[in-house]
């Protein structure tokens, strides 16, 4: 079975563009998560879809938005970059949502924001 | 009360050695303990987890060890080898909820 494929890998942008991250689940799962990962924050939970479905988001503002396609394959969109944006976004995917079903997490996007 | 505390936030062993990562919540309702492991440029990977109704659960040279009364779980990586260099995130959820509560992260290096 292929892994969870995020694409793409690096991305540079400027503050103020907007940029969208995608995230190809594992086949047969449902649901989707976002992360975002910096070196001082750990793992900060962006949100969750399930059949297309935002089911738990976390605490970040507006600017951050997903949906998720009815065969599971997610986007993430970022409007307004700020430079406090720079991060590692990584998504995961798992057969139902559930807290004690396995994450499979992508190798995640690089965001650099100049 | 939703907080997962993890300590250290680095830590050294030698080759051989024992790991030790420890974690601490204050929620009874938590029903569920994974451990992820991170290595540089991959995504965590679920690497064990352990239910409170078990004290401690082992796999190879990894053990989860859970103490409910005190409301601690840790991590040992007995043998600690250089390929064990990774960033560990220990992770709690709420029965029959939908997200993890995480740790902060260990970065652990084995020197050889």
């Amino acid at each position: 079975k292929a892994g969870v494929t995020q694409t793409p890998r690096y991305l540079i942008k400027t503050r103020g563009q907007q940029v969208t991250l995608s995230c190809s689940p594992i086949s047969g799962h449902r649901s989707v998560s976002w992360y975002q990962q910096t070196p001082g924050q750990g793992l900060q939970f962006l949100f969750e879809y399930f059949s297309e479905t935002q089911r738990n988001k976390g605490n970040f503002p507006g600017r951050f938005s997903g949906r998720q396609f009815s065969n599971s394959r997610s986007e993430m969109n970022v409007s307004t970059l700020e430079l406090g944006d720079s991060a590692l976004y990584l998504c995961a995917s798992s057969l139902d949502g559930r807290g004690n079903s396995p994450l499979h997490f992508g190798n995640g996007t690089r965001l650099t924001v100049t | 009360q939703q907080q997962v505390k993890q300590s250290p936030q680095s830590l050294i062993v030698q080759k051989g050695g024992i790991s030790i990562i420890n974690c601490a919540y204050e929620n009874t309702a938590f029903d569920y303990f994974p451990w992820y492991q991170q290595f540089p440029g991959k995504g965590p990977a679920l690497l064990i987890a352990i239910r409170p109704d078990v004290s401690e659960k082992k796999e190879g040279r990894f053990t989860i060890s859970f103490n409910k009364s005190a409301k601690q779980f840790s991590l040992h990586i007995m043998d600690s080898q250089p390929g064990d260099s990774a960033t560990y995130f220990c992770a709690a959820v709420l029965g029959g909820n939908y997200q993890l509560i995480w740790g902060a992260g260990t970065k652990l290096i084995i020197k050889p």
